[in-house]
């Protein structure tokens, strides 16, 4: 069965310094792999999404989440956080043959310092 | 604007009680999903439909069941509500791989 993990639950970053948020997977083959943000009040937006190919993704708000197969991995970074990029973010894999089909890790909330 | 919108924001019911929670989509997408989100545990699948009439249980399907009697509508039923249920619910549609539409959430409270 596919699997999520993000360790850290919570993160302080201050305003203007990067951010990198850990997600590793289990998944027998080849995954597809999902960044979500979620901030206070708001539903869930989309970030990025890794299908194959190049395996560094950019996406939107400035984030990007390179692929590691090695190690199973599929970190979030940014190179300056800004004060509304305090929201509670989740990484997710899909299965390719079922399509759809979300796993969702933890996620990890990030609080930003001015 | 595209739209995913259920019916509640927020929700209090007695234990015991039948709950109805409504979700709608614009898009005219075949998929849709239900999650609930609890601290720590991220979002869970509960259920999902893949067409009209046709669904699939998640990874915590007990205590649910889903109806879905046009394209755009997808409901989600806790038959006898229980304390346990209690949770913010995320409904989703997609037309393809990954998920690009949640709803609001209901937040639902049960006493």
């Amino acid at each position: 069965a596919q699997s999520v993990t993000q360790p850290d639950i919570h993160i302080t970053v201050s305003e203007g310094a990067s951010l990198e948020l850990r997600c590793n997977y289990s998944y027998g083959a080849t995954p597809y792999l999902f960044w979500y943000v979620q901030s206070p009040g708001q539903g869930l937006q989309l970030l990025l999404k890794y299908f194959s190919g190049d395996t560094l993704v950019q996406g939107i708000k400035g984030f990007e989440a390179e692929f590691k197969r090695s190690q199973s991995s599929f970190n979030l970074r940014k190179p300056s956080v800004h004060w509304s990029d305090a929201a509670e973010y989740f990484c997710a894999v899909g299965a390719q043959a079922a399509g759809n089909k979300l796993t969702f890790g933890g996620g990890t909330r990030v609080l930003v310092k001015p | 604007d595209v739209k995913v919108t259920q019916s509640s924001r927020y929700l209090v019911k007695r234990t015991g009680e039948k709950v109805f929670l409504e979700c709608v989509q614009d898009m005219d997408h075949e998929n849709m999903f239900w999650y609930r989100q609890d601290p720590g545990l991220g979002l869970r699948l509960i259920y999902f439909s893949y067409d009209v009439k046709m669904k699939e249980k998640g990874d915590i399907p007990e205590g649910y069941s889903v109806s879905r009697e046009k394209k755009e509508r997808f409901s989600l039923i806790l038959e006898s509500a229980s304390t346990n249920q209690t949770s913010m619910y995320l409904c989703a549609s997609s037309l393809f791989t990954g998920i690009k539409y949640f709803g609001p959430g209901t937040r639902l409270t049960v006493t």
